[in-house]
């Protein structure tokens, strides 16, 4: 599975936009792009994903370039309980149990008040 | 209804016990996993589970033996507990088979603590 690079801290305003990027530049075609969260002392959480077209969800937007090399997990109105680490990962399709989710530092994003 | 549970939530034990954590997903999904996260958060994944088939292992000790006794449950028995074992364990589960939707769905956790 590809690598992803994302930035280790970021700080949004809340009621703001929150936009996280992740590179992930030797993707391959048949490889999507996923996000999933961390709250403190949680379990991960999904929050969206894609493959080569821009999505939405009632959690986020996930915008992917054109090349696919980069994508930006957007929460467009980032509250309190957004503050979480955020993970970009890049995995082939579902395949009996033989995909593994590769979680790297992500991004740690601290919602301000 | 809570879509995957385990049981402990926290768990503290001396160095050379065994022990056992359980995981439970109502979500009538085939796939379930196992994944380490230690202290320093790194989350790695250990086991992965098919239709109670083993199908990832992930260099992971023989100490820790992983039991899917039907689809909806995937147990962790771990023998002659280490230090080096201490770590949050989080069980998860997919709707497996093949096809674009690779979302899995965590289990709150079970923190492990070996004194």
């Amino acid at each position: 599975d590809a690598k992803t690079t994302q930035p280790p801290s970021m700080d949004c305003a809340e009621g703001r936009a929150a936009n996280l990027p992740c590179n992930h530049s030797t993707i391959s075609g048949n490889e999507y792009v996923y996000w999933y969260r961390q709250i403190h002392s949680q379990g991960p959480q999904y929050i969206i994903h894609g493959l080569k077209n821009n999505e939405t969800n009632e959690m986020a937007s996930l915008i992917i370039t054109e090349d696919r090399k980069s994508s930006t997990l957007i929460l467009p109105h980032a509250t309190l309980r957004d503050t979480a680490v955020y993970y970009c990962i890049v995995i082939k399709g579902a395949n009996f149990g033989n995909e593994k989710l590769t979680f790297g530092t992500g991004t740690r994003l601290t919602i301000i008040p | 209804d809570t879509a995957v549970s385990q049981t402990p939530k926290y768990l503290v034990t001396q160095m050379g016990n065994d022990k056992s954590i359980k995981c439970e997903q109502n979500l009538g999904h085939d796939t379930m996993y196992w994944y380490k996260q230690d202290s320093k958060k790194f989350l790695k994944i250990m086991f992965s589970y098919n239709n109670k088939e083993l199908i990832i292992n992930e260099t992971v000790p023989n100490r820790f033996s992983p039991k899917s006794p039907d689809k909806a449950h995937l147990n962790l028995h771990i023998n002659s507990l280490e230090l080096g074992d201490s770590a949050v364990y989080f069980c998860a589960s997919s709707k497996g088979g093949q096809g674009t939707n690779n979302e899995q769905f965590f289990g709150p956790g079970t923190r492990l603590t070996v004194l």
